[in-house]
C-alpha cells in the first residue's frame, strides 16, 4: 500500500508559467513533508519542507502547500525556467521510537518546463 | 567536495556474483540510509544506520542483502548471489539530525546491473 501518492508521472510547462506538482499521503502521523528534485545520474536534492502544524512554506521560486484534512501537499514553482526539468520526489517524514526520521517517497513526476 | 559520495558509480556483474557498495556520508552525519530506486519506481527505503549501528533494516529485501557501517563513517552494502531483479540505482544518504524532519543529503547513487 503506497503512502505517498504521485498520480501524475509527468507534467509539461511553459517557461515562465507556474508549475504545481501535487502529491497525496494516507498516514495522519507523518509530521514533515519534503520535496526532492532529481536530474538525471546525479542523487536526489534536497529543495524545500514544510512541517505538518504549517500550512505554507516559501522559498524563492518554490512554495509548499499543505492541506492536512484533505492529506495533500503540493509544491508551487513560479516562474517556472527551463533548469527546473527533473523529476520531483515528494517524500514523507515520521519519527520511529528509535529517534529517526524515515522518509517514504512518492514514484516521482517528471517535470518539463519548454520555451 | 563536502557531499555523500558513493563507489562505484556503475557496477555490471553477472547473476550469481557477489557486489559491495561503498558510502562515504557527509562528515558529522550520524544517520546514514540506503535505497534503492528501480527503473520507474519511487525510492525504496532498505536500512538505516545511527552510528554503527542499524536499528532498522527492515528495507532489505532478502537475507542476500546486508549492510555494516565502521567508525561511524562509511557503509558498505553487500548483495551475495546477485540475480537480476537487483538491478537498480543504490542510494545513500546521511542526515545530521531530526531538525526540520531529519533532512537526508543524498550521494549520486550507484547504478548496479546484474546480467
Amino acid at each position: 500500500d503506497q503512502q505517498v501518492k504521485q498520480n501524475s508521472p509527468s507534467l509539461s510547462v511553459q517557461e515562465g508559467r507556474i508549475s504545481i506538482l501535487n502529491c497525496d499521503y494516507t498516514n495522519s502521523m507523518f509530521d514533515y513533508f519534503l520535496w526532492y528534485k532529481k536530474y538525471p545520474a546525479e542523487g536526489p536534492t534536497f529543495l524545500i519542507s514544510i512541517s505538518s502544524i504549517k500550512d505554507k512554506n516559501e522559498d524563492g521560486r518554490f512554495t509548499v502547500f499543505l492541506n492536512k484534512s484533505a492529506k495533500h501537499l503540493s509544491l508551487h514553482i513560479v516562474p517556472s525556467q527551463p533548469g527546473d526539468s527533473a523529476v520531483y520526489f515528494c517524500a514523507a517524514s515520521f519519527m520511529f521510537s528509535g529517534g529517526y526520521n524515515k522518509l517514504i517517497f512518492g514514484a516521482g513526476t517528471r517535470l518539463a518546463v519548454h520555451p | 567536495g563536502a557531499g555523500v559520495s558513493q563507489s562505484p558509480s556503475n557496477k555490471v556483474t553477472e547473476k550469481g556474483k557477489d557486489v559491495e557498495l561503498r558510502c562515504d556520508p557527509i562528515s558529522g552525519h550520524t544517520a546514514l540510509y540506503w535505497y534503492r530506486q528501480s527503473l520507474g519506481q519511487g525510492l525504496e527505503f532498505l536500512i538505516y544506520f545511527q552510528g554503527n549501528s542499524a536499528p532498522d533494516k527492515s528495507g532489505l529485501p532478502s537475507d542476500r542483502f546486508s549492510a555494516e557501517r565502521t567508525g561511524g563513517s562509511v557503509s558498505t552494502l553487500t548483495i551475495q548471489r546477485t540475480q537480476q531483479e537487483d538491478s537498480a540505482v543504490y542510494l545513500c544518504a546521511s542526515s545530521l539530525g531530526l531538525a526540520g524532519g531529519g533532512t537526508q543529503y543524498f550521494g549520486p547513487g550507484t547504478r548496479l546491473l546484474v546480467l
